[in-house]
Formats: C-alpha cells, structure tokens, sequence
C-alpha cells in the first residue's frame, strides 16, 4: 500500500523518553513532518527534518531519519504530562512541484502516566 | 489576528442540506488545503487549491465542493450533506518554500 505506518499507542512514565515510530513509503519525499494534536485543537507543526538529514535536534525533541529503511522516529525527552497528545507522521509526496498535498499517518496517542 | 482561521467550529445540520464551511488565512501562502478527520482513518485530503481559481481534488473529493475566488479565502461546501459527511474539518495553507502546512483549528460537523 501507499500508506504511513505508524503505531496507535504509546503510554510512558513522566520524566521518560518517548519514542515514536513511523514508516513511509516515498524515497523520494523532499520533506518529513511531526505534528501534534491536543484534544479539541487542529494540528501543530512540531518540527520537520529535509530528506539529506538524519538527525534535527530541537530542544527537548530529536529526530531521526533513517531514509535505506524509509523509517522516522521522534524523541521526546523528559516527557511531560502537557505532551499528552496525538502525534502525527507526514510526509510530501510531491516536492516543490507546486502543489504539496500531505500524507499522514493514522496518528499515535501518546499518553503520560504521572 | 494573523493566521488561519476556520469557521462555524461546530454545525450540526440534516441529511440533504447545503453546508459551506469557511476557511481564511492571512500569510497570503498560495497553497490552501481541505481535509477530513475521522476515527480510524486519520487525515484524508479532501481538495487542495495552488492558488486562486485553482483546485484540484484529494484522495476523497466526492460530494464537496471548494472555490478559491481569493487567495485567502478557501470554503468547502456540502452540496447535500450525508451521515457520512459527519466529521471534523481541517484547513490548512502551506509555507511553498519548505511544504509546511499550518493548520487552522477544525470544525466539527454533524450530520442527522
């Protein structure tokens, strides 16, 4: 298929690491997102990372593309309960062609046990 | 204020009425977005514009209709609305230079 993959799931402790995985299926994606959905809210760009990368690292979030696998992860340090969240894998199939639809992945519910 | 802005937030409306729902922008970015959110299926675009007077359709376009008159402006219209229809809304515009989409805050639409 020509889905994102990403797990439904992922309960930790406060003061953890999160991990959250996904897979895409373009090689040739320009751009990869994470998102983040708060319950009630749209969706909140939390960090992208260019396809020539393999790692962003941006204060408590890090990024790890490793593009032979066609798999994205993102790090949350230290988690929070304010982390508590959907969080959404993107990636754009149509790079600088103009127009730039999206594909995500069906979201992971990131929950934080106190 | 600046940024994308959505609106009704919520509608409930019946099987078979016309719904327009509103989506504007302030960053003049040329690319808008319309897409639908819905348990167990994530974000499907629905229709997506490049600029003014242009649209072009997404994974799940039928049964909606979008204009794009002005650059800031993007409405999506149920022309007969469906249980099926019951959802929430996303809009969104993108940053050209880097594909980034911003994302208004929704509206949930309920069809009886």
């Amino acid at each position: 298929g020509e889905d994102v993959e990403q797990s439904l799931f992922l309960s930790v402790r406060e003061g953890d690491s999160s991990v959250i995985n996904c897979t895409y299926t373009d090689s040739s994606s320009t751009y990869l997102y994470w998102y983040k959905q708060e319950p009630g809210a749209g969706l909140q760009l939390l960090t992208y990372i260019f396809s020539n990368m393999d790692m962003k690292q941006d204060q408590r979030l890090t990024v790890l593309l490793n593009k032979k696998d066609k798999h994205l992860s993102l790090r949350i340090a230290d988690t929070q309960t304010g982390d508590s969240a959907i969080y959404f894998c993107a990636e754009s199939r149509y790079p600088n062609s103009g127009n730039t639809p999206l594909v995500f992945g069906k979201g992971t519910r990131l929950s934080v046990i106190a | 204020d600046a940024g994308i802005t959505q609106s009704p937030r919520y509608k409930i409306t019946e099987t078979g009425r016309q719904v327009t729902l509103m989506c504007h922008q302030t960053w003049s970015h040329s690319y808008m977005f319309w897409y639908r959110q819905d348990l167990g299926h994530g974000l499907r675009l629905i229709y997506y514009s490049a600029a003014a007077d242009i649209t072009d359709k997404g994974e799940v376009p039928d049964g909606y209709v979008v204009s794009r008159s002005k650059t800031e402006n993007f409405p999506l219209t149920l022309e007969s609305a469906t249980r099926s229809q019951t959802s929430v809304y996303f809009c969104a515009s993108s940053d050209s230079e880097t594909d980034t989409q911003y994302f208004g805050p929704g509206t949930r639409l309920t069809v009886l």
